[in-house]
């Protein structure tokens, strides 16, 4: 079995600085990892998506995530953000086999201010 | 904007009722899944459907139920509601079997309030 674990609920930050959202997984098997955004009262959208090959995977919108397989983490960063960013940003597993169900984690607030 | 819409936004249903969600997918995606989310958690996985098939199932009671139709459209069926069942119900779909690498594009999720 897969599991997230998000490792801070909410995130504050002001406009134009950087900032760094963890996301640490388990598995006892080979893994796709994932990050979702939420805008209020919407669905999610894929922001980036790793699947094998570089560890460094860039997404839409500027952010980026490094898979890091000793430490089980999948880091969302992005170098400077705007008000625009602000909303609920889940990570997500899911085994290379089988029928890749998504495990998401309890997700990340991150909210930017001016 | 995804192509996956959901109908409808909101309900409200009383305990011990059914309720009937629908999500219309993007045209050619085979694979359709459901997620419960309730408030302040991250979605959680109901089932998945193949070709009109149930093909993979979460931690979920058989009340939870499903179909998918030929013509892309699919519905989440929920009997004897239960408070515990007030939460964002969101559907996702992708081309293919469902397996691997396929992208899942989520729909915006029907809001479901039980009283």
């Amino acid at each position: 079995a897969q599991s997230v674990t998000q490792l801070d609920s909410q995130v504050p930050v002001f406009e134009e600085a950087p900032v760094e959202l963890r996301c640490n997984y388990s598995s006892s098997v080979s893994v796709y990892l994932f990050w979702y955004v939420q805008y209020p009262n919407q669905g999610l959208q894929l922001l980036l998506k790793y699947l094998s090959g570089s560890t460094l995977v860039k997404g839409i919108n500027g952010f980026e995530a490094e898979f890091n397989k000793s430490q089980t983490s999948f880091h969302l960063r992005k170098p400077s953000v705007h008000i625009s960013d602000t909303a609920e940003y889940f990570c997500a597993v899911s085994a290379s086999g089988g029928y890749n169900k998504l495990i998401f984690g309890a997700g990340t607030r991150l909210a930017v201010h001016p | 904007e995804t192509g996956v819409t959901q109908s409808p936004t909101h309900l409200i249903k009383t305990r011990g009722q059914q309720v009937t969600l629908r999500c219309s997918s993007q045209s050619g995606h085979n694979t359709v899944s459901w997620y419960q989310q309730a408030l302040g958690q991250g979605p959680q996985f109901i089932f998945q459907y193949y070709r009109e098939e149930e093909n993979g199932r979460g931690n979920f009671p058989p009340r939870f139920s499903g179909l998918q139709f030929p013509n892309y459209s699919s519905e989440l069926n929920v009997n004897a509601l239960e408070l515990d069942d007030s939460a964002l119900y969101l559907c996702a779909s992708r081309p293919g079997s469902g397996g691997g690498t396929d992208t899942q594009y989520f729909g915006p999720g029907t809001r479901l309030t039980v009283l």
